[in-house]
């Protein structure tokens, strides 16, 4: 598997804001996956896309994904504190000797109230 | 069904000692990984088990650290002779082997060596 490198590496906005966040990857995939990181603990899955997927919602989420640009964006709608969190993403490939996910350093978001 | 369940969740070691961490998967989820989190640091993969595959062990930092799966469920990772180091959150996650390979996370170990 290869490492996503996330950006940018912190984010502060507004409660009621939007907040992007981006992922950059170097070779092909079978999906991207978004984890969420509460203070230092366990990583929560966020949502998955597959290559032949362009976009996918979920909830206040939505993800792009654009393979032509090895690129992913997370956007996180109407954000609330309780978004505060880091934010991660992961690169997946079938074909990968690996099964472990790499993960980057993250996107620290803070949601101001 | 429950999720992923580690323990102990804290655990304070004296330089020297040896300590073991456990990780309860979900069950029938035939993947395990063990990752560590330094302070303010990303994920860095330890090892991982896949169904009876030998585990892949790349990702240890040194022969002090082992794990083991026993009847491919429950894990423990060992850490013998701790040093300060190795303080660090220990986390634990399991998933379905398959291409989707989404992870499920426990709440981690958080080792403090001192």
């Amino acid at each position: 598997s290869q490492q996503g490198e996330e950006d940018p590496q912190a984010l502060s906005i507004q409660e009621g804001e939007n907040a992007t966040m981006n992922c950059s990857y170097k070779t092909s995939i079978n999906n991207l996956q978004w984890y969420r990181q509460n203070s230092g603990r366990g990583l929560v899955h966020l949502i998955l896309i597959r290559s032949n997927e362009r976009e996918k919602h979920s909830g206040r989420l939505r993800v792009t994904l654009d393979t032509s640009k090895k690129s992913s964006s997370l956007l996180i709608t109407a954000s609330r504190a309780a978004d505060t969190a880091s934010y991660f993403c992961a690169p997946w490939n079938y074909g990968g000797s690996q099964g472990n996910l790499i993960f980057g350093k993250g996107t620290k978001l803070s949601v101001k109230p | 069904g429950a999720g992923v369940s580690q323990s102990p969740s804290n655990k304070v070691t004296e330089k020297g000692k040896d300590v073991e961490l456990r990780c309860d998967p979900i069950s029938g989820h035939t993947a395990l990984y063990w990752y560590r989190q330094s302070l303010g640091q990303g994920l860095e993969f330890l090892i991982y088990f896949q169904g009876n595959s030998a585990p892949d062990k790349s990702g240890l930092p040194s022969d002090r650290f082992s794990a083991e799966r026993t009847g491919g469920s429950v894990s423990t990772l060992t850490i013998q002779r701790t040093q300060q180091e190795d303080s660090a959150v220990y986390l634990c996650a399991s998933s379905l082997w398959g291409t989707s390979h989404e992870q499920y996370f426990g709440p981690g170990t958080r080792l403090t060596v001192t």
